[in-house]
């Protein structure tokens, strides 16, 4: 069974035009994350939530927003996607006290 | 900021073969992972370590969290064509860091059948 799923699995959207990627979980965890990945790259965190409480990393373009509406769910917004914005997008959970985090499919974002 | 040094970053390997890589780091971490992920897919949780010393095995992989808590190895006895992937080494925990997960660069193994 699916645990965290993301969708959608790919998503083509034109430059400068405004995007939402969505993630939910099953596992009742209180850490979302969301991580941007590049060819050949490993993730690099962009946010984090610990339950409500939104943790931003230093280096993440304010062009990207997140919205945690419940436990469950979480979305990244792209307010203008640029041609460097194009990359997989991941989502992962896990509880805090140092617990693995599980990570869904991604998405595969390309910006035209 | 916390890094991990992860090598070698890319093998290439007959089937059978056992296969080594490993990570550093100069911070100490209190919880190591390693992930496998295969083209266009998240990453998959192979093994978690959460205490220094440990060894622990799933299967063919066998993994060990350092006793300086700085470093860990995992290992791949027999390997088969579908090890191929990129494994990603990950740390929790330690000095500063209030539960982020930091990645290593991966290592990209490919199994020649």
């Amino acid at each position: 069974d699916a645990m965290v799923i993301q969708n959608p699995r790919y998503q083509v959207t034109q430059f400068g035009k405004p995007v939402t990627l969505s993630c939910s979980q099953t596992l009742n965890h209180n850490v979302m994350y969301w991580y941007q990945q590049k060819s050949s790259q490993a993730p690099k965190l962009l946010f984090h939530y610990y339950d409500k409480d939104f943790n931003n990393e230093a280096d993440t373009p304010d062009n990207f927003q997140s919205r945690r509406p419940n436990t469950s769910f979480c979305f990244l917004d792209i307010r203008s996607p640029g041609l460097g914005d194009a990359a997989m997008y991941l989502c992962a959970t896990s509880n805090p006290g140092g617990l693995p985090a599980f990570f869904g499919q991604g998405t595969r974002l390309t910006v035209v | 900021g916390q890094q991990l040094n992860q090598s070698p970053q890319s093998m290439f390997i007959q089937e059978g073969e056992d296969v080594s890589m490993n990570c550093t780091s100069s911070s100490i971490f209190n919880t190591w992972l390693w992930y496998k992920q295969d083209p266009g897919e998240g990453p998959v949780l192979l093994i978690a370590l959460y205490k220094a010393g440990e060894l622990t095995s799933n299967g063919r992989l066998t993994a060990q969290f350092g006793i300086t808590r700085k470093d860990s190895f995992l290992n791949i006895s027999a390997s088969i064509p579908s090890d191929v992937g990129i494994y990603f080494c990950a740390g929790i925990g330690g000095s500063g860091n209030t539960g982020k997960l930091i990645f290593g660069q991966g290592t990209t193994l490919q199994v020649k059948p």
